[in-house]
């Protein structure tokens, strides 16, 4: 069974430009997560998709965006690229998305795609 | 939401237990405790997680304390692969995982 297939793998852009990355979850997932890792912020959540609905966004700004297609697969658009954007970005799906806390199922988490914004 | 937390860092001797902590003193009944660890810049890895009952997998063993308000994550013989960040997460409904700072563990020849 394959994993969560990030790409691309590594990025580099311009400030100002706009990048779109790409997620494809297990097969039979229907919830993709996204997070931004940096050194100094560590892991943080971005937005989660289920089902082609967003459901939960974490404290970004409006420059980070997304969406889901019907098959599950997920994009994710950061427009206006700053200095501060550079992180690695990591996609996660889930089997069926946790409605409510009771509903749990383990996140897997893909490679990343590492974006250097020059 | 329950915030977790853990000591930055710990070291273990190749080969012998390593037990990792994590204080989860807000957490309510029906909020479970994952673990997740990150070998350097690779994504996240699953290793387990848990309600109440102490679990076990291929991985680690989860004991949950009764009051579940701290857990420990331990790794029966630890290996040098097993040199990462460990993170203890309570996760929001939406499958929102808010990683804290992790652990730090170093397994040492």
């Amino acid at each position: 069974k394959a994993g969560v297939t990030q790409t691309p793998r590594y990025l580099i852009k311009t400030r100002g430009q706009q990048v779109t990355l790409s997620c494809s979850p297990i097969s039979g997932h229907r919830s993709v997560s996204w997070y931004q890792q940096t050194p100094g912020q560590g892991l943080q959540f971005l937005f989660e998709y289920f089902s082609e609905t967003q459901r939960n966004k974490g404290n970004f700004p409006g420059r980070f965006s997304g969406r889901q297609f019907s098959n599950s697969r997920s994009e994710m658009n950061v427009s206006t690229l700053e200095l501060g954007d550079s992180a690695l970005y990591l996609c996660a799906s889930s089997l069926i998305g946790q409605v409510t806390i009771e509903m749990n199922t383990e996140a897997f988490f893909g490679q990343g795609t590492r974006l250097t914004v020059v | 939401d329950a915030k977790t937390t853990q000591p930055p860092s710990m070291d273990c001797a190749e080969g012998r237990a390593a037990n990792l902590p994590c204080n989860h003193s807000t957490i309510s009944g029906n909020e479970y405790v994952y673990w997740y660890r990150q070998i350097h810049s690779q994504g996240p890895q699953y290793i387990i997680h848990g309600l109440k009952n102490n679990e076990t997998n291929e991985m680690a063993s989860l004991i949950i304390t009764e009051d579940r308000k701290s857990s420990t994550l331990i790794l029966p013989h630890a290996t040098l692969r097993d040199t990462a960040v460990y993170y203890c997460i309570v996760p929001l409904p939406g499958n929102q995982f808010y990683f804290g700072t992790g652990t730090s563990l170093t397994v040492i020849p």
